[in-house]
Formats: C-alpha cells, structure tokens, sequence
C-alpha cells in the first residue's frame, strides 16, 4: 500500500523567502504524484503532478516540484513567497492499478507568510 | 471554480439520521470520487465511480454508501450518523478513471453532526 508523508504540519515564511514543504512517499510500484493547495473555505486545487515525465515539475502560481526516486521525495518549492501563498498544501501518490484512481493524501502543511 | 458542484454546502444533523450529499462532477467527466476530510483522520479516499460502476474503494464505512447516476452526477449517503462523522466531505471528478488522470474537487459539503 502506498503511503505519504508531511514533514512540519506548519510552516512559516517571511514574503519573500523561499518556501520549500517536504513530501516522503512510500509505494511498491512507479507512483504518480501530486501536490494540492486548499485555501480557507475552500476545496483542493492542483498545483502540479508528475506522472513520470520530466523529474522537475512546473506548477501554477510560481510553485515547482522535483521528483527523487533515489530519496522517495516530491519535494514543493516556490523561490518568493506571496501573501497570496498562506494556505493549506497537500501532497499526495497514486499508483497504476487493475481498475481505480485513488488518492492518498499526506497530512497537510499550513503555509504562514509574514509581511 | 474547478466545475464541480457540491450541495449542501453546510448540513447540520443529529445523532441516528441520514442524510445525502449531492454531486454533480464537470461536464465530460466520467469518474467521481469522495473524500472525506477530518481533523482526526486527515483526507481519506471513500469511493470511486466511473460511468455509473463502482471502480475503486477505500476506507468506506458500511453505514455509508454512493451511487452514480445515468447523468453522472453522484450522491453519498451516510446513515446512522454519529458524532465521528461529522467532517468535510469532497467530491472530485476527472475525465478517465485512470491513476494518473488529475481529480478537480469541489468546494465540500460540511457535515455537522450533533
């Protein structure tokens, strides 16, 4: 079974700075991956997938993450953080399967910006 | 707006009742999932349909149960309700039913049980 893991629940960045939230997975076959922002009051949005194309993967919003087989991780990354960033980011696998699209889900990072 | 549409938006309930969540995913979408999120658990993967057939399932309850309708839109139905169950309850959609198609959630319907 697949599984995902969020390093830090909460994180906090002055605007400006880098972001970077971590994601371990664990899976026995070559997984897809995904990362989702949810802000407040509000559903999941994509910020990007990688479905074992290019390792490095450009999202929306500014946000790229880089696939490592070697270390298991998808790792988030914004070079300047927004205001507009403060959200909840979630990391989730999916595995090619016999039937079914399933999701799991890490346990979320909530993204703090200070002015 | 993803074009996922989710109603109710909020629903307040006692203990021991049912109730339905409705779902209608985008417009050519063929699989709907739910999700549940809570605060114990996490975003947990309930179920999925694709064209009407059950595809994929996880950890679902027995007192829950879904169904996708010839329209494709989906209804959740939790019966037996208990306090555990209150939560954010998401549909997704996507176009296949594939591992690697992209799933656009819903704004949720927020289930609160009393």
């Amino acid at each position: 079974a697949q599984s995902v893991t969020q390093l830090g629940s909460h994180v906090s960045v002055s605007e400006g700075a880098l972001v970077l939230l971590r994601c371990n997975y664990s899976s026995s076959v070559p997984p897809y991956l995904f990362w989702y922002v949810q802000y407040p009051n509000q559903g999941l949005q994509l910020l990007l997938k990688y479905t074992s194309a290019a390792t490095l993967v450009k999202g929306i919003n500014g946000f790229e993450a880089e696939f490592k087989k070697s270390e298991t991780s998808f790792h988030l990354t914004k070079p300047s953080a927004h205001m507009s960033d403060a959200a909840e980011y979630f990391c989730a696998v999916s595995v090619p399967q016999a039937a079914g699209n399933k999701l799991t889900f890490g346990g979320g990072t909530r993204v703090l910006v200070k002015p | 707006d993803s074009g996922v549409t989710q109603t109710p938006k909020h629903l307040i309930t006692a203990t021991g009742q049912r109730v339905t969540l409705r779902c209608s995913p985008r417009s050519g979408d063929l699989s709907v999932y739910w999700y549940q999120q809570s605060l114990d658990q996490g975003l947990q993967f309930l179920i999925q349909y694709y064209n009407g057939e059950e595809r994929a399932k996880g950890n679902i309850l027995e007192r829950f149960s879904a169904q996708q309708f010839p329209d494709l839109h989906s209804e959740l139905n939790l019966s037996s309700l208990e306090l555990g169950d209150s939560a954010l309850y998401f549909c997704a959609s996507s176009t296949g039913q594939g591992s690697n198609n992209e799933q656009f959630f819903g704004p949720g319907t927020r289930l609160t049980v009393l």
